[in-house]
């Protein structure tokens, strides 16, 4: 049974570029979060998506936007990058049945903005 | 917005000593879940505490929910070098949303 799997491991963009982060849940997970976690801090959440829509969102400006697949596959992608958006990014999977259930985490996608 | 802060930021205990890191929230939490991080890792699930006043032990940890469901603690008995990483907690806050505390790094010295 796959955990969480996260896709690049790793990416160098430069400033003004766009990217696109990968995440597929764990088997049997239908609802996936994404959070950036900046070195030497915690998480912070980025927005959530269930039944391939946004259910939730922090407070991230309109440059990160995302997407989910029928199969509960999603996608992060950042636009105009900015030096700051060097962070790992981190995608967690959960199954939509209690008011917070169990986040799984995947490996994470260290970004690094030049 | 909500804050979730922890203390201390950093500790350093010798192994065998023991390691409390506390949490707490500006706001009322659903539930309190915690997660441990190695160096270059990503956040691994510990436990969840749901009832106001929870108590719950893994070995050698013990997880705390504090009455008013504000803050909670964990505390390890004994330290070994394997304990070393960031410990988080994380509160709920809305439906499947969670709030990362600030994080409380230990190292242990053999």
């Amino acid at each position: 049974d796959a955990g969480v799997t996260q896709s690049p491991t790793h990416l160098i963009k430069t400033r003004g570029q766009q990217v696109t982060l990968r995440c597929s849940p764990k088997s049997g997970h239908d609802t996936v979060s994404w959070y950036q976690q900046a070195l030497g801090q915690g998480p912070q959440f980025i927005f959530q998506y269930y039944e391939e829509e946004e259910r939730q969102r922090g407070n991230f400006p309109d440059r990160f936007s995302g997407h989910q697949f029928p199969n509960y596959s999603s996608e992060l992608n950042v636009n105009a990058l900015l030096l700051g958006d060097s962070a790992l990014y981190l995608c967690a999977s959960s199954l939509n049945q209690v008011l917070v259930e169990t986040q799984y985490f995947g490996p994470g996608t260290r970004l690094l903005v030049l | 917005g909500q804050q979730v802060m922890q203390i201390p930021q950093y500790q350093h205990v010798q192994e065998g000593e023991d390691f409390t890191t506390y949490c707490n929230s500006s706001t009322t939490l659903s539930n309190i879940q915690w997660y441990k991080q190695r160096p270059g890792g990503h956040p691994v699930f510990l436990i969840q505490l749901v009832k106001s006043g929870e108590v719950k032990k893994q070995k050698r940890l013990t997880f705390q929910f504090g009455e008013a469901k504000k803050n909670s603690s964990l505390h390890i008995t004994a330290t070994q070098t394997t304990d070393v990483g960031t410990y988080f907690c994380a509160g709920g806050a809305g439906f499947q949303k969670l709030v990362f505390g600030t994080g409380t790094r230990l190292l242990v010295s053999p």
